[in-house]
């Protein structure tokens, strides 16, 4: 399976700033996704990124938000713009489908604290 | 609304016993099930899995067992070991036979707690 390096492991920020977090994959693969969970809570899909093309963002996120940049079919990243104490999540991205010979895949994961 | 419930926030087991990790789901539409393992400061990593059209699945010490007529599925762990503490993650995936191949519903897991 794909081995994912995520940085950085942990920040905190000042409110109102911008982080963006950056995933590396050690293969070429077409879809990356991003995760958040925030304390207390599950998983929660927010976009798939797309080589080539804008990401595809689920349900209650949006790109002005958090925008995501794929470059190359090896790396992405994800900024959580205009911070604010409410995004203090974990967040991870991760690679991999179901139908595929290797399930989702993920990275360490980065310990976001906005105060 | 919770579309996989882990009910259990934790569970505590003595080396050597058996683990067992319950998962519920509401959505029938679920057709693939994960669990996930994920120790503190890493993401979390794959387990074991079950389609729909399985009632078992068995890796090493562990196996998933699933009840469709109850919409609940269970991971065995035989026997525990210290080195599994950690927190266990359910996840669903909706639509997996019908070509939705990416997109997972979790839990909010159970850390389980091996004691030596």
């Amino acid at each position: 399976s794909a081995v994912i390096s995520q940085k950085p492991s942990r920040d905190i920020c000042q409110r109102g700033t911008s982080l963006t977090i950056q995933c590396q994959v050690d293969s070429q693969v077409t879809m990356m996704f991003w995760y958040r969970q925030q304390p207390g809570q599950s998983l929660t899909l927010i976009a798939t990124a797309n080589q080539g093309s804008e990401a595809t963002y689920e349900s209650g996120f949006v790109i002005d938000k958090f925008p995501i940049s794929r470059p190359n079919l090896t790396f992405s990243t994800l900024t959580v713009s205009n911070m604010s104490p409410e995004d203090s999540s974990i967040y991870l991205c991760s690679v991999g489908y179901l139908a595929g010979s290797s399930p989702p895949t993920f990275g360490q994961g980065t310990r976001l604290t906005v105060v | 609304d919770q579309q996989v419930k882990q009910n259990s926030p934790s569970l505590s087991v003595q080396e050597g016993r058996i683990s067992i990790l319950n998962c519920d789901y509401t959505n029938s539409m679920f057709d693939y099930f994960l669990w996930y393992k994920k120790y503190p400061a890493e993401g979390p990593t794959f387990l074991i899995s079950i389609s729909s059209i399985k009632d078992k699945n068995e890796d090493g010490r562990f196996t998933v067992f699933l009840n469709k007529s109850a919409k609940h599925l269970s991971l065995h762990i035989v026997p525990s070991q210290p080195g599994d503490s950690a927190v266990y993650f359910c996840a669903a995936s909706p639509g997996y036979n019908a070509g939705n191949n990416r997109k997972l519903i979790w839990g909010l897991g159970t850390s389980l707690a091996v004691n030596p």
